[in-house]
């Protein structure tokens, strides 16, 4: 297996654009979490899903921000207008739910910068 | 609600020292807990992992921690410090039967010198 895969790498934009990143779940996995990770404020859970569906969505700091999760293989997080405080790097994971309390499987990152 | 607390934002130690990292939580049902350990430019590993089995935990690369209910602690330890530990290290904790969701520590760097 693949593991967790997410797209960009890295990402550079201007304040005010959009931005996509995306993720690819493992596959066979039925929980998809979006975290933020900042020196200040650490890892912070955004949302996650359950199914495709949001099950938990507090941690989505602004309505700049949205996720969705179209089918079981593939997820998105945006950010439109984006800002430099918004500049972090962004992670995926998955898990399985009779696997679930045994740790969740990470992505390599996006690394955001917004200037 | 469950958290985590991580005392020593920073840990120092020599190579061949003992590692000891620490981890303290909270949480109003019997918990999960979970050590990973996050390198350089990369996503977080799974270390070890608490899951109301036995007590001491043993995880990869030699690393092992110990639950202990009557000290709310998991505290993560290895023998023997090697240079290629020098990384940031996670503790995290998960209710059972809460949905899955892990709440993380504020992380320990873990420096090794020569």
């Amino acid at each position: 297996d693949a593991g967790v895969i997410q797209s960009p790498r890295h990402e550079v934009t201007e304040m005010g654009q959009e931005v996509t990143l995306r993720c690819k779940p493992i596959s066979g996995h039925d929980y998809l979490f979006w975290y933020r990770q900042t020196m200040m404020r650490g890892l912070e859970l955004l949302i996650y899903f359950n199914n495709n569906v949001p099950i938990d969505d507090s941690g989505m700091p602004e309505d700049r921000f949205s996720a969705k999760m179209p089918n079981a293989s593939f997820s998105t997080l945006k950010i439109q207008p984006s800002e430099p405080r918004d500049s972090a790097v962004y992670f995926c994971a998955s898990s399985r739910f009779n696997e679930g309390n045994y740790g969740y499987t990470f992505g390599s990152g996006t690394r955001l910068t917004v200037v | 609600a469950q958290s985590v607390t991580q005392l020593g934002s920073h840990v120092s130690v020599s190579e061949g020292a003992l590692v000891l990292l620490r981890c303290n939580y909270s949480s109003s049902v019997p918990p999960y807990l979970f050590w990973y350990v996050q390198y350089p430019n990369q996503g977080l590993q799974l270390l070890l992992k608490y899951t109301s089995a036995a007590t001491l935990v043993k995880g990869i690369n030699g690393f092992e921690a110990e639950f202990k209910k009557s000290e709310t602690s998991f505290h993560l330890t290895k023998p023997s410090a090697h240079m290629s530990d020098a990384a940031e290290y996670f503790c995290a904790v998960s209710e059972a039967g809460g949905g899955n969701k892990l709440t993380f520590g504020t992380g320990t760097q873990l420096k090794v010198e020569l």
